[in-house]
């Protein structure tokens, strides 16, 4: 079974430019999580789908980040426009069902750099 | 609110030498769940364990070992006879609803 994949594994972009990340959570995978870990800090919950909708998205840290996940299967996202304090890992996890919610998954991550 | 703590940001042992990386956690929680993860140099994060708060009891799996202590509401992570290829930030957590909260994380050096 294919574990959770995010495109690209990293990305360099000026500030002002827009990046968008994609996830591939585990097939089956109700559940979709963005996390990101910003240089020093701790990994930081950014948002959670169930299936299509937004169940959580109360660490998004700006208008600037927009996150979908159209049909319940893949998740985008979008920053934009970028900036210097965007720079981090972004991680992606998933989860089978409610039940299992702690059993999160992580992704491999995609690396953000803004410049 | 739930919170994590890893007091050590840096460590360093030389490969073979035990080397105990310490955790405390704060949660409004009866009912919660502690994690620890491995990130290596390549980034990924790695699950190590997940550990109810009902089971109290320590686990060992190989050369690592937890220590789960619920009246000093510690979680902490040994690695026995450490090698050079554990080298890696670790991160410990909790749980808040459905999210996991991390620690800033311990990055660790074994040195050959």
């Amino acid at each position: 079974e294919a574990g959770v994949t995010q495109f690209p594994s990293h990305s360099v972009i000026e500030k002002g430019q827009t990046v968008t990340l994609r996830c591939d959570p585990i097939s089956g995978h109700d559940n979709l999580y963005w996390y990101r870990r910003v240089m020093g800090k701790e990994i930081k919950f950014l948002l959670h789908f169930v299936k299509e909708s937004k169940q959580d998205e109360s660490g998004m840290p700006n208008n600037r980040f927009l996150a979908e996940r159209t049909g319940g299967t893949y998740s985008t996202l979008k920053v934009q426009p970028a900036e210097l304090e965007d720079s981090g890992v972004y991680f992606c996890a998933s989860s089978q069902d409610w039940a299992r919610v702690y059993e999160q998954y992580f992704g491999p991550g995609t690396r953000l750099t803004v410049t | 609110a739930q919170k994590v703590t890893q007091a050590q940001t840096e460590i360093s042992v030389v490969e073979k030498e035990d080397v105990t990386l310490d955790c405390v956690y704060e949660t409004r929680d009866t009912t919660y769940y502690l994690f620890w993860y491995k990130q290596p140099p390549s980034g990924e994060l790695v699950f190590l364990i997940r550990r109810n708060s009902f089971d109290e009891q320590n686990e060992i799996s190989g050369r690592y070992s937890w220590n789960f202590q619920k009246s000093t509401s510690s979680f902490n992570f040994t690695i026995t006879a450490s090698q050079v290829v554990d080298s890696a930030v670790y991160f410990c957590a909790t749980n808040r609803d459905d999210k996991i909260i991390f620690g800033k994380g311990t990055r660790l050096h074994i040195l050959p």
